[in-house]
């Protein structure tokens, strides 16, 4: 399958601080990346899609000045928390869409951050 | 919105036996169903996937059935193996946007 690189893969932090994780599809094109949320043992929650050259959709309840997105090129999106705090403690999974191979989705290895 | 449904939340069986996981979902609209596997702290793994316009898919061990006119889909894994523990996720998407169901963690004992 296609890979999906995501950088870090943890991360530790003081609250009020910003983390920026970074989505990178490496062996193919990805207009279109998703961000997703998984708390323990729960089931994985879109967060946001991003378009690469356009702004980033929410899903309802997703602050977007809290959780950026950037979708600079066709193979990186970046997810920034801004102001973490200790609830945005979780594990967070992008994916990308390789649309040689159509609806195929695949995930990055996730990142899991903790706010202290 | 698309919503799916998922069950066993919790599934254990004998290894050798089979397991069955079913999903519903909502939007008739939805076209693609891809089931992961997801181990304890890792990615989830894309294991098999069915189109609408088919009903049944099978590879080795594992095979999934959709009925569209129910509106559901379903994972079966024959002559199951311990490294077949894991949690389980079924999704439907009608567009770009995957919606997952809640997760099924099965137990496979040897």
């Amino acid at each position: 399958g296609a890979v999906v690189s995501q950088h870090p893969s943890w991360v530790i932090c003081k609250s009020g601080t910003s983390v920026k994780i970074e989505c990178r599809s490496l062996d193919f094109q990805a207009t279109t990346m998703f961000w997703y949320r998984q708390f323990p043992k729960q089931s994985l929650m879109l967060m946001a899609t991003s378009n690469e050259g356009s702004k980033a959709t929410y899903e309802q309840g997703v602050e977007k000045d809290k959780f950026l997105i950037n979708h600079a090129s066709l193979t990186l999106s970046t997810l920034t928390v801004t102001s973490a705090h200790p609830e945005d403690s979780s594990f967070y999974i992008c994916s990308a869409r390789d649309v040689v191979k159509n609806e195929k989705l695949f995930f990055g290895s996730g990142t899991q951050l903790s706010v202290l | 919105g698309e919503n799916v449904e998922q069950h066993p939340s919790t599934l254990s069986v004998q290894e050798g036996d089979s397991a069955v996981i079913k999903c519903t979902y909502s939007d008739s609209a939805s076209n693609y169903f891809p089931w992961y596997k997801q181990e304890l702290g890792k990615r989830p793994q894309l294991i098999i996937d069915i189109r609408s316009n088919v009903g049944e898919k099978k590879d080795q061990r594992i095979a999934v059935t959709l009925n569209k006119t129910a509106k559901h889909f379903s994972l079966h894994i024959t002559e199951t193996q311990p490294e077949d523990s894991a949690v389980y996720f079924c999704a439907a998407a009608s567009g770009y946007a995957l919606n997952f169901g809640k997760g099924t963690s099965l137990l496979v004992t040897p």
